[in-house]
């Protein structure tokens, strides 16, 4: 089964300063990877995704990722944090169809320090 | 992007009554649903797939009795929380596909959440 691994559960980053989120995923295939964001009380927004192709994946709000299949990983990066980027992130990892849903990691959480 | 809406966002409800969260794909048909279920300060545990005008597929650990869903048109998927208790007490997110896009891409769009208090 197609699973993710979100090793860091609280990460705290000094505004302005770069950041990565780690995730690994687990899939025989190929996999759909997606990172969503989600504030205290809300859904979930996604910040970008990759299917195939270039595995350097541009997202919204300055975030992007780099899928390393030698790696299983799909880490997120962002070169300057800002306060509004306090969140919970999650990678997840999904197959085709319409009946595919999405399996999430446990998240990471973000708190952004002045 | 899709737009998937979620009613209500907020209800608290006696132990023992019945509770009723709609979830509506607002420009596109869905013939596939999901529900979620999460914890606090936890991740998205998916509880169903929801299927239009069929019976919905639940996890492993999920009780069907428990949690109904209908799934009556292409844009909207009920999740009823029965004889709710308060560990039933939770955020439930709904999503959704798109299928019209163009390879199917996997991407889901998700619901503002409801959050449901069982006193």
């Amino acid at each position: 089964a197609q699973s993710v691994t979100q090793p860091d559960i609280h990460i705290t980053v000094s505004e302005g300063a770069s950041l990565e989120l780690r995730c690994n995923y687990s899939y025989g295939a190929t996999p759909y990877l997606f990172w969503y964001v989600q504030s205290p009380g809300q859904g979930l927004q996604l910040l970008l995704k990759y299917f195939s192709g270039d595995t350097l994946v541009q997202g919204i709000k300055g975030f992007e990722a780099e899928f390393k299949r030698s790696q299983s990983s799909f880490n997120l990066r962002k070169p300057s944090v800002h306060w509004s980027d306090a969140a919970e992130y999650f990678c997840a990892v999904g197959g085709t169809g319409s009946g595919y849903a999405l399996n999430f990691g446990k998240g990471t959480s973000l708190l952004v320090t002045p | 992007g899709a737009v998937v809406s979620q009613h209500p966002s907020r209800v608290i409800c006696k132990s023992g009554t019945s509770v009723k969260i709609e979830c509506r794909s607002l420009d596109f048909q869905a013939t596939t649903m999901f529900w979620y279920r999460q914890f606090p300060k936890q991740s998205l545990m998916l509880m169903a797939t929801s299927n239009e005008g069929s019976k919905a597929t639940y996890e492993q650990g999920v009780e069907k009795d428990k949690f109904l869903i209908n799934h009556a048109s292409l844009t909207l998927s009920t999740l009823t929380v029965t004889s709710a208790h308060p560990e039933d007490s939770s955020f439930y997110i709904c999503s959704a596909r798109d299928s019209r896009l163009a390879g199917n891409t996997g991407e889901l769009f998700f619901g503002e959440g409801s959050r449901l208090t069982v006193l």
